[in-house]
């Protein structure tokens, strides 16, 4: 398998344009979560579904922040109007449901978003 | 609330020497523990789980320990090589095995 994939891996975009990050998570895993990485936080898990139905949106920063997973092998986070502040890298991220607790977790590479 | 620490912040090495990364975290009613690298402009790669119920786990020059009663892992690397350089992360699940905490992470450098 590619492993997660994720686009775009960088974007420069202007304060109040919108932004839409993409994900591919692994074939046949049940899990997806999307992560922020900033140097003032560092990793913060924002929303994650399970079988495409979001279960837990509660790391999500504010109303101009969504998710949408329309299918297994896609997901969305969508910023609009983005701000400077939203500059961090965002991770997608996969998992199966087979062994519970014990499976482990793939990263993507990222996306690098710069708001100016 | 869980919160994950990592020390030390930085560390630098020479080739050849065996070194230890310490992650403490404060709610010992945890699933799991997971130890990760990320090199730089690249996504996390998991190098051990360790379960609530083992005290170790290996992988090659990696072995990983956990201490639920006193909060405390530690990542053990063997005869380190330069290869290693990256920034090493610990993670416990809280609030349901889903949401995964992290520490800050060790920027580890091994020079030749």
């Amino acid at each position: 398998d590619a492993g997660v994939i994720q686009s775009p891996r960088h974007e420069v975009t202007e304060m109040g344009q919108e932004v839409t990050l993409r994900c591919k998570p692994i074939s046949g895993h049940d899990y997806l979560f999307w992560y922020r990485q900033t140097m003032m936080r560092g990793l913060e898990l924002l929303i994650y579904f399970n079988n495409n139905v979001p279960i837990d949106d509660s790391g999500m920063p504010e109303d101009r922040f969504s998710a949408k997973m329309p299918n297994a092998s896609f997901s969305t986070l969508k910023i609009q109007p983005s701000e400077p502040r939203d500059s961090a890298v965002y991770f997608c991220a996969s998992r199966s449901a087979g062994a519970g607790a014990g499976n482990t977790i793939y990263f993507g590479e990222g996306s690098w978003l710069t708001v100016v | 609330k869980q919160e994950v620490t990592q020390i030390p912040a930085a560390l630098s090495v020479p080739e050849g020497e065996n070194l230890v990364l310490n992650c403490s975290f404060t709610d010992s009613a945890i699933y799991n523990l997971q130890w990760f690298r990320q090199d730089p402009g690249k996504g996390l790669t998991s190098l051990l789980l360790i379960q609530s119920s083992q005290r170790e786990q290996t992988s090659g020059r990696l072995n990983a320990s956990l201490d639920k009663s006193s909060g405390r892992s530690t990542l053990y690397i063997a005869a380190s090589q330069p290869g290693d350089s990256a920034t090493y992360l610990c993670a416990v699940p809280s609030g349901g095995y889903n949401k995964l905490i992290f520490g800050a992470g060790t920027r580890l450098a091994v020079h030749p």
